[in-house]
């Protein structure tokens, strides 16, 4: 089947730290991989994504390259502001199905302080 | 360009009630997705319309339904309501055969 499995928050960082939210997924066959952002009270926005083996996206300084061969997708920054402060969301939708539903993680909330 | 939007943003109903949520998808997008995110946890795929039809389901039961019209707006049906049905209910356009996936701002329904 099709399920992704996110690391557990909260997490908690400082201004200007490395962030990594790690990411594994099971497919069938070779899924698509999304990063979604949900900052509060909001709707869910694209952050990046990538389509197959090791291509990496990268969008706001945010980065995750598609490793096939640990089937992981983890999400990083260099440098966090509070600003990033939200509900991070890793997925996938499988290829060859008829809808190109997401399967989502649980969540990971990051909160950055001053 | 109009992203994707929902209405209403809040909504209190009682168990046994009936409910109709309702999305206008991106411009140009033909296709709707509707997903429920319980609280803490990640958004649950409940159905996909393209072209008035619907084009796969989650494990959802039939009491869930939809409709598409042919401005690709979508409505989503619950019936029975039940206190599990408490969640975030979130729609998404996305264009024909694209795999990103647009989202609109959620609608909140609390079952009491």
């Amino acid at each position: 089947g099709n399920s992704v499995t996110q690391m557990e928050g909260p997490v908690t960082l400082s201004e200007e730290a490395f962030l990594t939210i790690n990411c594994t997924y099971t497919a069938t066959g070779y899924p698509s991989l999304f990063w979604y952002v949900q900052y509060p009270g909001e709707g869910l926005q694209l952050l990046l994504k990538a389509t197959k083996a090791d291509d990496k996206g990268s969008n706001k300084g945010f980065e995750a390259t598609y490793r096939k061969e640990t089937t992981s997708f983890h999400l990083e920054k260099g440098s966090v502001q509070v600003s990033d402060s939200a509900v991070y969301f890793c997925a996938l939708t499988p290829r060859g199905t008829g809808a190109n539903n997401l399967f989502f993680g649980t969540g990971t909330r990051l909160t950055v302080i001053p | 360009e109009t992203g994707v939007t929902q209405s209403p943003t809040h909504l209190i109903k009682t168990r046994g009630q009936q409910v109709t949520l309702r999305c206008s998808s991106q411009s140009g997008h033909n296709t709707v997705s509707w997903y429920q995110q319980a609280l803490g946890q990640g958004p649950q795929f409940i159905f996909q319309y393209y072209r008035e039809e619907e084009n796969g389901r989650g494990n959802f039961p039939p009491r869930f339904s939809g409709l598409q019209f042919p401005n690709y707006s979508s409505e989503l049906n619950v019936n029975a309501l039940e206190l599990d049905d408490s969640a975030l209910y979130l729609c998404a356009s996305s264009l024909e055969g694209g795999e990103t996936q647009y989202f609109g701002p959620g609608t909140r329904l609390l079952v009491l």
